[in-house]
Protein backbone atom coordinates (compact mmCIF):
# COMPACT_ATOMS: atom_id res chain seq x y z
CA UNK A 1 0.00 0.00 0.00
CA UNK A 2 2.08 3.11 -1.51
CA UNK A 3 -0.30 5.23 -0.89
CA UNK A 4 0.31 8.48 -2.80
CA UNK A 5 2.76 8.63 -4.68
CA UNK A 6 3.74 11.78 -7.47
CA UNK A 7 6.54 11.93 -10.40
CA UNK A 8 8.57 13.73 -10.99
CA UNK A 9 10.25 14.44 -7.69
CA UNK A 10 12.42 17.30 -9.00
CA UNK A 11 12.25 19.09 -12.08
CA UNK A 12 13.47 22.18 -14.13
CA UNK A 13 11.89 23.34 -16.75
CA UNK A 14 12.53 26.72 -18.51
CA UNK A 15 9.80 29.62 -19.52
CA UNK A 16 7.47 28.14 -21.90
CA UNK A 17 8.01 24.71 -21.82
CA UNK A 18 5.54 22.62 -20.86
CA UNK A 19 4.95 19.34 -18.49
CA UNK A 20 2.70 17.05 -16.53
CA UNK A 21 2.79 16.52 -13.04
CA UNK A 22 1.95 12.50 -12.07
CA UNK A 23 -0.16 11.53 -8.92
CA UNK A 24 -1.68 8.14 -8.31
CA UNK A 25 -3.19 6.99 -5.02
CA UNK A 26 -4.43 2.95 -4.25
CA UNK A 27 -6.94 3.72 -1.90
CA UNK A 28 -9.79 3.97 -3.82
CA UNK A 29 -10.22 7.70 -2.83
CA UNK A 30 -12.63 9.20 -5.20
CA UNK A 31 -11.44 13.13 -4.45
CA UNK A 32 -8.04 13.95 -5.60
CA UNK A 33 -6.51 17.48 -4.87
CA UNK A 34 -3.49 19.50 -6.31
CA UNK A 35 -1.62 22.28 -4.36
CA UNK A 36 1.23 24.53 -4.60
CA UNK A 37 3.34 25.29 -1.62
CA UNK A 38 4.88 28.53 -1.66
CA UNK A 39 7.57 29.80 0.89
CA UNK A 40 4.81 32.13 3.83
CA UNK A 41 1.59 31.43 1.91
CA UNK A 42 0.84 27.94 3.26
CA UNK A 43 -0.88 25.41 0.74
CA UNK A 44 -3.20 26.43 -2.14
CA UNK A 45 -5.54 24.33 -3.90
CA UNK A 46 -4.98 24.72 -7.76
CA UNK A 47 -7.38 21.94 -8.86
CA UNK A 48 -9.89 19.23 -7.77
CA UNK A 49 -11.34 15.99 -8.47
CA UNK A 50 -14.52 15.04 -6.43
CA UNK A 51 -14.80 11.62 -8.59
CA UNK A 52 -13.61 10.25 -11.53
CA UNK A 53 -14.96 11.97 -14.40
CA UNK A 54 -14.80 15.03 -12.96
CA UNK A 55 -12.56 18.53 -12.12
CA UNK A 56 -12.79 21.96 -10.66
CA UNK A 57 -10.82 25.08 -10.28
CA UNK A 58 -9.63 25.78 -6.73
CA UNK A 59 -8.09 29.01 -5.86
CA UNK A 60 -5.16 29.35 -8.47
CA UNK A 61 -5.85 27.43 -11.16
CA UNK A 62 -4.59 29.83 -13.51
CA UNK A 63 -1.86 28.38 -16.05
CA UNK A 64 -2.87 25.12 -15.10
CA UNK A 65 -5.03 21.83 -16.39
CA UNK A 66 -5.60 18.71 -14.75
CA UNK A 67 -6.92 15.31 -15.99
CA UNK A 68 -8.44 12.57 -13.70
CA UNK A 69 -7.21 9.67 -15.94
CA UNK A 70 -9.58 7.30 -13.89
CA UNK A 71 -10.23 6.68 -10.33
CA UNK A 72 -6.42 5.65 -9.37
CA UNK A 73 -4.38 9.07 -11.29
CA UNK A 74 -4.95 12.40 -11.49
CA UNK A 75 -2.31 14.58 -13.88
CA UNK A 76 -1.50 18.03 -13.21
CA UNK A 77 -0.30 19.83 -16.61
CA UNK A 78 1.53 23.15 -17.36
CA UNK A 79 1.00 24.26 -20.67
CA UNK A 80 3.66 27.04 -20.81
CA UNK A 81 5.49 26.82 -17.66
CA UNK A 82 6.09 30.66 -16.00
CA UNK A 83 8.62 31.85 -13.61
CA UNK A 84 5.78 31.98 -11.36
CA UNK A 85 4.90 28.59 -11.49
CA UNK A 86 8.66 27.94 -9.44
CA UNK A 87 6.59 26.33 -6.11
CA UNK A 88 6.25 22.57 -4.41
CA UNK A 89 3.41 20.65 -5.70
CA UNK A 90 1.19 18.39 -3.61
CA UNK A 91 -1.19 15.42 -4.62
CA UNK A 92 -3.36 14.37 -2.00
CA UNK A 93 -6.58 12.13 -2.02
CA UNK A 94 -9.51 11.41 0.80
CA UNK A 95 -12.84 10.13 0.76
CA UNK A 96 -16.39 10.36 2.61
CA UNK A 97 -16.92 10.66 5.30
CA UNK A 98 -13.60 12.06 6.42
CA UNK A 99 -13.00 14.41 3.08
CA UNK A 100 -10.66 16.65 5.14
CA UNK A 101 -8.76 14.04 6.52
CA UNK A 102 -6.32 14.18 3.32
CA UNK A 103 -3.27 12.10 2.08
CA UNK A 104 -0.93 13.85 0.75
CA UNK A 105 1.68 12.73 -1.63
CA UNK A 106 5.51 13.18 -1.42
CA UNK A 107 5.88 16.54 -3.40
CA UNK A 108 7.01 17.80 -7.36
CA UNK A 109 9.58 20.29 -6.46
CA UNK A 110 9.32 22.53 -9.74
CA UNK A 111 11.94 25.48 -10.57
CA UNK A 112 11.35 27.54 -14.04
CA UNK A 113 14.01 29.48 -15.00
CA UNK B 1 -13.93 34.54 1.76
CA UNK B 2 -13.04 31.67 3.99
CA UNK B 3 -9.33 32.28 5.57
CA UNK B 4 -6.83 30.83 8.36
CA UNK B 5 -4.78 32.46 9.96
CA UNK B 6 -1.42 31.45 11.63
CA UNK B 7 0.72 34.67 13.50
CA UNK B 8 3.58 33.00 14.28
CA UNK B 9 5.51 32.38 11.32
CA UNK B 10 9.05 30.80 12.82
CA UNK B 11 9.87 29.80 16.52
CA UNK B 12 12.27 28.74 18.48
CA UNK B 13 12.18 26.90 21.19
CA UNK B 14 14.63 25.00 23.65
CA UNK B 15 13.78 21.30 24.66
CA UNK B 16 11.43 20.80 27.12
CA UNK B 17 10.01 23.96 26.67
CA UNK B 18 5.68 24.56 26.25
CA UNK B 19 4.57 24.99 22.64
CA UNK B 20 1.41 26.94 21.82
CA UNK B 21 0.96 27.71 18.19
CA UNK B 22 -2.39 29.97 16.78
CA UNK B 23 -4.53 29.57 14.31
CA UNK B 24 -7.46 31.44 13.89
CA UNK B 25 -10.34 30.37 10.87
CA UNK B 26 -12.87 32.94 9.44
CA UNK B 27 -15.92 30.41 8.90
CA UNK B 28 -19.13 31.93 10.38
CA UNK B 29 -20.84 27.79 9.61
CA UNK B 30 -19.76 24.74 10.74
CA UNK B 31 -16.08 24.02 10.06
CA UNK B 32 -13.63 21.27 10.51
CA UNK B 33 -10.61 22.11 11.57
CA UNK B 34 -7.00 20.31 11.66
CA UNK B 35 -3.51 20.59 12.31
CA UNK B 36 -0.96 18.90 9.83
CA UNK B 37 3.06 18.18 10.42
CA UNK B 38 5.50 18.75 7.47
CA UNK B 39 9.51 17.54 8.95
CA UNK B 40 12.42 17.98 6.53
CA UNK B 41 12.33 16.58 3.62
CA UNK B 42 8.74 14.70 4.07
CA UNK B 43 5.41 14.86 3.14
CA UNK B 44 2.25 16.21 5.48
CA UNK B 45 0.73 14.19 7.67
CA UNK B 46 -2.18 14.70 10.31
CA UNK B 47 -1.20 15.79 13.49
CA UNK B 48 -5.03 15.82 14.82
CA UNK B 49 -8.46 17.02 13.82
CA UNK B 50 -11.59 18.23 15.24
CA UNK B 51 -15.30 17.66 13.87
CA UNK B 52 -17.38 17.84 16.72
CA UNK B 53 -17.88 16.89 20.75
CA UNK B 54 -15.10 17.68 23.06
CA UNK B 55 -13.33 21.14 22.05
CA UNK B 56 -10.18 19.72 23.65
CA UNK B 57 -8.69 17.32 20.63
CA UNK B 58 -5.44 14.83 21.56
CA UNK B 59 -2.86 14.04 18.64
CA UNK B 60 -0.36 12.12 18.21
CA UNK B 61 3.25 12.82 19.62
CA UNK B 62 1.74 14.55 22.80
CA UNK B 63 -0.04 17.32 20.41
CA UNK B 64 -3.18 18.63 21.66
CA UNK B 65 -5.45 21.70 20.54
CA UNK B 66 -8.61 23.48 21.81
CA UNK B 67 -11.15 24.73 19.71
CA UNK B 68 -12.81 28.29 21.06
CA UNK B 69 -15.83 29.00 19.16
CA UNK B 70 -16.38 32.32 20.45
CA UNK B 71 -12.40 33.08 19.24
CA UNK B 72 -12.63 31.26 16.20
CA UNK B 73 -9.84 29.59 17.31
CA UNK B 74 -7.74 26.23 17.33
CA UNK B 75 -4.43 26.61 18.87
CA UNK B 76 -1.97 23.74 18.71
CA UNK B 77 -0.27 22.73 22.01
CA UNK B 78 2.35 21.04 23.62
CA UNK B 79 3.61 20.85 27.12
CA UNK B 80 7.51 19.91 26.74
CA UNK B 81 8.92 19.82 22.79
CA UNK B 82 11.69 17.38 21.46
CA UNK B 83 14.02 18.61 19.06
CA UNK B 84 11.86 15.59 16.82
CA UNK B 85 9.35 18.14 16.55
CA UNK B 86 11.49 20.53 14.38
CA UNK B 87 9.12 21.08 11.90
CA UNK B 88 6.56 23.29 9.67
CA UNK B 89 3.53 22.94 10.80
CA UNK B 90 -0.35 23.99 8.80
CA UNK B 91 -3.57 24.50 10.50
CA UNK B 92 -6.32 23.82 8.02
CA UNK B 93 -10.11 24.27 8.03
CA UNK B 94 -12.95 22.72 5.62
CA UNK B 95 -16.44 23.96 5.39
CA UNK B 96 -18.69 21.78 5.53
CA UNK B 97 -20.37 22.32 2.83
CA UNK B 98 -16.79 21.84 0.66
CA UNK B 99 -14.51 19.34 0.07
CA UNK B 100 -11.22 20.66 -0.27
CA UNK B 101 -9.54 22.22 2.69
CA UNK B 102 -7.94 25.82 3.19
CA UNK B 103 -4.71 26.43 4.67
CA UNK B 104 -2.84 28.68 7.08
CA UNK B 105 0.24 30.09 6.19
CA UNK B 106 2.35 27.59 8.40
CA UNK B 107 4.52 27.75 11.64
CA UNK B 108 7.98 26.42 11.37
CA UNK B 109 9.38 25.41 14.60
CA UNK B 110 12.62 25.00 15.32
CA UNK B 111 13.83 22.97 18.65
CA UNK B 112 17.36 23.55 20.18
CA UNK B 113 19.12 21.17 21.64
Amino acid sequence: NAGVTQTPKFQVLKTGQSMTLQCAQDMNHNSMYWYRQDPGMGLRLIYYSASEGTTDKGEVPNGYNVSRLNKREFSLRLESAAPSQTSVYFCASGDAPSYNEQFFGPGTRLTVL
Amino acid sequence: AQSVSQHNHHVILSEAASLELGCNYSYGGTVNLFWYVQYPGQHLQLLLKYFSGDPLVKGIKGFEAEFIKSKFSFNLRKPSVQWSDTAEYFCAARDTGRRALTFGSGTRLQVQP
